[in-house]
């Protein structure tokens, strides 16, 4: 198995308050990407990092931020939680030429 | 109109029974995945396929890429099978490996 972890699994967090996810990777992959996953929508890109410090918007950012200060790491910031931001993150990497390996989720629910 | 389309997006089958699912897309692609994700649980990679045909035990993997369209066979199928079995996509060169999914197909196999 690819080495690709979250954390935290899950979070319960009350409304306006900052939320940090993190994801790591062993694999030396330049891409990484963070999805969320909603009943209804499926699994849909958030933010993309393809280098360190280096990153993008994916089609539902608003209300995240990204960060890469190392290749192994890419962490997703809720500035200040909102309902609406309940959901299961997914952290991924590969897709192109390799197969794409996901993180376990984190479960978020913000109160 | 999403750009990937799965169908069925529901499928009961009796244990032993040949499954077919089936996923179209509408863009240009550079790969096609097969992923699964079991109820509560993580997503994992079944197939990377860019052409022809795959098979990893009792599951295959098809791709006709003029035709823009694959399909996921599973042979002989068991109660352990009963998952959602997700398409996604990874678009053009200029997208980086980022993928764009169906909403799943949820398979139940009853024993």
């Amino acid at each position: 198995d690819a080495g690709i972890t979250q954390s935290p699994r899950h979070k319960v967090t009350e409304t306006g308050t900052p939320v940090t996810l993190r994801c790591h990777q062993t694999e030396n992959h330049r891409y990484m990407y963070w999805y969320r996953q909603d009943p209804g929508h499926g699994l849909r890109l958030i933010h993309y990092s393809y280098g360190v410090k280096d990153t993008d918007k994916g089609e539902v950012s608003d209300g995240y931020s990204v960060s890469r200060s190392k290749t192994e790491d890419f962490l997703l910031t809720l500035e200040s939680a909102t309902s609406s931001q309940t959901s299961v993150y997914f952290c991924a990497i590969g897709g192109r030429r390799t197969e794409a390996f996901f993180g376990q989720g984190t479960r978020l629910t913000v109160v | 109109k999403n750009e990937v389309e799965q169908s069925p997006q529901n499928l009961t089958a009796q244990e032993g029974e040949f499954i077919t699912i089936n996923c179209s897309y509408s863009v240009g692609i550079s790969a096609l995945h097969w992923l699964q994700q079991h109820p509560g649980g993580g997503i994992v990679s079944l197939f990377m396929l860019s052409s022809g045909k795959k098979k990893h035990g009792r599951l295959i993997a098809t791709i006709n890429i003029q035709e823009k369209h694959s399909s996921l066979h599973i042979t002989a199928s068991h109660p352990r099978d009963s998952a959602v079995y997700i398409c996604a996509v990874t678009e053009g060169e200029t997208s980086g490996s980022r993928l764009t999914f169906g909403e799943g197909t949820q398979l139940t196999v009853n024993p």
